[in-house]
């Protein structure tokens, strides 16, 4: 079957532009997790949605960072007045649901670069 | 503060030379220990789920073993298309967050 699909694959922006990166989970997946992974760095957990909403928005570095999830299926991830240090490669996951533990199932990414 | 660690960072084997990964965590009430890998450019691909100390699990050239401190993942008689970037993660109990903690890697070059 279909898996995590994230687009873009790429985004190059300049410093201050907003942008918004999709997620499409697993069909029936419940659990939508964001990641950001630098370059030679490991997975930075950023949100986790159960459904539509967001119980854990810890890992979120910046009020400029906002998530949302509609119809308990597609999220957007979006960074206002993106910064430099924002280019990394943003990762999603899905699992069959919260209360695991269950594996995550990840997307390919979105690269960010801010010029 | 939960903490997954792992060694060593860099690992270059030569074909059929057998090692082992070493991942070691500090979260209390463990839920469960995970492996992936991740070759460049793609997102991690799920390998095995450990629950308990003891638990062993099998594939193919893999495999992965949990103790109550630490977990290994065994490579046996690797080949060049194992090399890839190994990651480990834990889920921490509920009301921690439902966030998995991930350690950051040991990359495996498996030489001809």
């Amino acid at each position: 079957g279909a898996g995590v699909s994230q687009s873009p694959s790429n985004k190059v922006t300049e410093k201050g532009k907003d942008v918004e990166l999709r997620c499409d989970p697993i069909s029936g997946h419940t659990a939508l997790y964001w990641y950001r992974q630098s370059l030679g760095q490991g997975l930075e957990f950023l949100i986790y949605f159960q459904g539509n909403s967001a119980p854990d928005k810890s890992g979120l570095p910046s009020d400029r960072f906002s998530a949302e999830r509609t119809g308990g299926s597609v999220s957007t991830l979006t960074i206002q007045r993106t910064q430099q240090e924002d280019s990394a490669v943003y990762l999603c996951a899905s699992s069959p649901r919260a209360g695991g533990p269950y594996e995550q199932y990840f997307g390919p990414g979105t690269r960010l670069t801010v010029t | 503060e939960d903490q997954v660690t792992q060694s060593p960072e860099a690992l270059r084997l030569q074909e059929g030379e057998s090692s082992s990964l070493n991942c070691s965590y500090t979260v209390s009430g463990l839920r469960g220990l995970f492996w992936y890998r991740q070759d460049p450019g793609k997102g991690p691909e799920f390998l095995f789920t450990l629950y308990s100390a003891g638990e062993e699990k099998e594939k193919e050239r893999l495999k992965a073993t949990l103790t109550k401190k630490e977990s290994f993942l065994h490579i046996t008689a690797p080949k060049p298309e194992d090399s890839a970037t190994y990651l480990c993660a834990v889920q921490a109990p509920l009301g921690y967050g439902q966030n998995f903690v991930f350690g950051p890697g040991t990359r495996l070059s498996v030489l001809p």
